[in-house]
């Protein structure tokens, strides 16, 4: 079975800053996918970022990147020049089945003005 | 973007009646739905895989008879909460997968409260 560990319950950051939320999983699928949720206030969950186990480059979304160090099972998310907008709780997930994902608890982000 | 609506976005109810709640694809076609529930600060719990054409597959610990899912078309999944009691109050979301490394789009979610 897979699992997914967020070590952070919650993080803040400044505005315009930059912050780095961390995520662990443990699998022994050699072939997935990683994705960092948003869940604002209104509870919508928005895709922010996905990356395949098998591309080796990180993903890259405006201010939002990834840090994919596969043999370390490692799938940090940083955010870049904060915004008042990027406070929400983020969910790291991982999928090896259709679609059939796995979530970690969640990192509550908070950014002061 | 794919879009996923559900219906109603909040529900209360008394104790004992039956909910249904909808989910729906807009703009493309699901063979497969999942419907979670979270509680309030907490992570999305998967409570079962809503398959087209054919029965659910439900995660262990979920009640089937008590969480009836029917997928009726490919773009319409239906999460009925019977009898339902305060314990059953919470937050609803479905969700489909599409595209690129099947990821997931969301519904909005309902919040259910039984009185």
């Amino acid at each position: 079975a897979q699992t997914v560990t967020q070590s952070q319950p919650e993080m803040s950051v400044q505005e315009a800053e930059t912050v780095t939320l961390s995520c662990t999983y443990d699998t022994s699928e050699s072939d997935y996918y990683l994705f960092w949720y948003k869940q604002p206030p209104s509870r919508q969950m928005i895709l922010v970022i996905r990356q395949e186990a098998y591309k080796q480059q990180n993903a890259t979304e405006n201010r939002f990147s990834v840090n994919f160090q596969k043999a370390a099972k490692s799938f940090s998310l940083k955010i870049s020049d904060s915004q008042l907008g990027d406070a929400a709780m983020y969910f790291c997930a991982f999928d090896t089945n259709a679609g059939k994902s796995t979530f970690g608890d969640g990192t509550t982000l908070t950014v002061k003005p | 973007g794919a879009v996923v609506s559900q219906h109603p976005s909040r529900v209360i109810c008394k104790s004992g009646t039956s909910v249904k709640i909808e989910c729906r694809s807009l703009d493309f076609q699901a063979t497969t739905m999942f419907w979670y529930r979270q509680f309030p600060k907490q992570s999305l719990m998967l409570m079962a895989t809503s398959n087209e054409g054919s029965k659910a597959t439900y995660e262990q610990g979920v009640e089937k008879d008590k969480f009836l899912i029917n997928h009726a078309s490919l773009t319409l999944s239906t999460l009925t909460v019977t009898s339902a009691h305060p314990e059953d109050s919470s937050f609803y979301i479905c969700s489909a997968p599409q595209g690129p490394a099947d990821t997931q789009y969301f519904g909005p979610g309902t919040r259910l409260t039984v009185l």
